[in-house]
């Protein structure tokens, strides 16, 4: 069974403090790793995609990378505007639908 | 393009009652998913329909919850009879093949329907 585990669950970070957030992920053979910002009350909304081990993508104040085993979101001097959970998930071969993790609740505080 | 639609977004009801949830995905997208959302088990898949079929609904907790995609732009899920426990935020998304690529994971997601059962 697919599974997907997030840490830290929440973290609270001063403008400008970076920091990373880790998603650990069990599937056989990963099709693809995805990155979602959650806002309250709104559904989640796209990041990005990682498909191999050693790719990274960025996006402003945002980068991601992929191991074999675990996916890291990098928050470069982040801004209160970037506060919100950001859930990791995985895509199996042969599965259309993703498996989510419970997500990171970050907080940056002016 | 008016993104994925849902409704109601909010719907309070009594155990026992029926409930109807709907989504009209995005135009051109010929995936549908229904996750759930609750604090305790994050995002969960219920059922994904592909061309309007369902594909895989081991997800859907037990016979009180039913999907059905009667065309490419509308979906329903509906639980009857509801109970407290399924109380959460019900999400629609939607995603399209691309050429040379097949499906990808980037799903576009709805604004949920947050249901309470009292």
């Amino acid at each position: 069974e697919d599974q997907v585990t997030q840490s830290p669950e929440a973290l609270r970070l001063q403008e400008g403090e970076s920091s990373s957030l880790n998603c650990s992920y069990t599937v056989s053979g990963l099709r693809g790793l995805f990155w979602y910002r959650q806002d309250p009350g709104k559904g989640p909304e796209f990041l990005f995609t990682l498909y191999s081990a050693g790719e990274e993508k960025e996006k402003e104040r945002l980068k991601a990378t992929l191991t074999k085993k675990e996916s890291f979101l990098h928050i470069t001097a982040p801004k209160p505007e970037d506060s919100a959970t950001y859930l990791c998930a995985v895509q199996a071969p042969g599965r259309r639908a993703l498996t989510f993790g419970s997500g990171t609740r970050l907080q940056v505080q002016p | 393009d008016a993104g994925v639609i849902q409704s109601p977004r909010h719907e309070v009801t009594e155990m026992g009652q029926e409930v109807t949830l709907r989504c009209k995905p995005i135009s051109g997208h010929n995936s549908l998913f229904w996750y759930r959302q609750t604090m305790m088990r994050g995002l969960e898949l219920l059922i994904y329909f592909n061309n309007n079929v369902p594909i895989d609904d081991s997800g859907m907790p037990e016979d009180r919850f039913s999907a059905k995609m009667p065309n490419a732009s509308f979906s329903t899920l509906k639980i009857q009879p509801s109970e407290p426990r399924d109380s959460a935020v019900y999400f629609c998304a939607s995603n399209r093949r691309i050429r040379d690529r097949g499906f990808t994971g980037e799903l576009f997601f709805g604004e949920g329907s947050r249901l309470t059962v009292l």
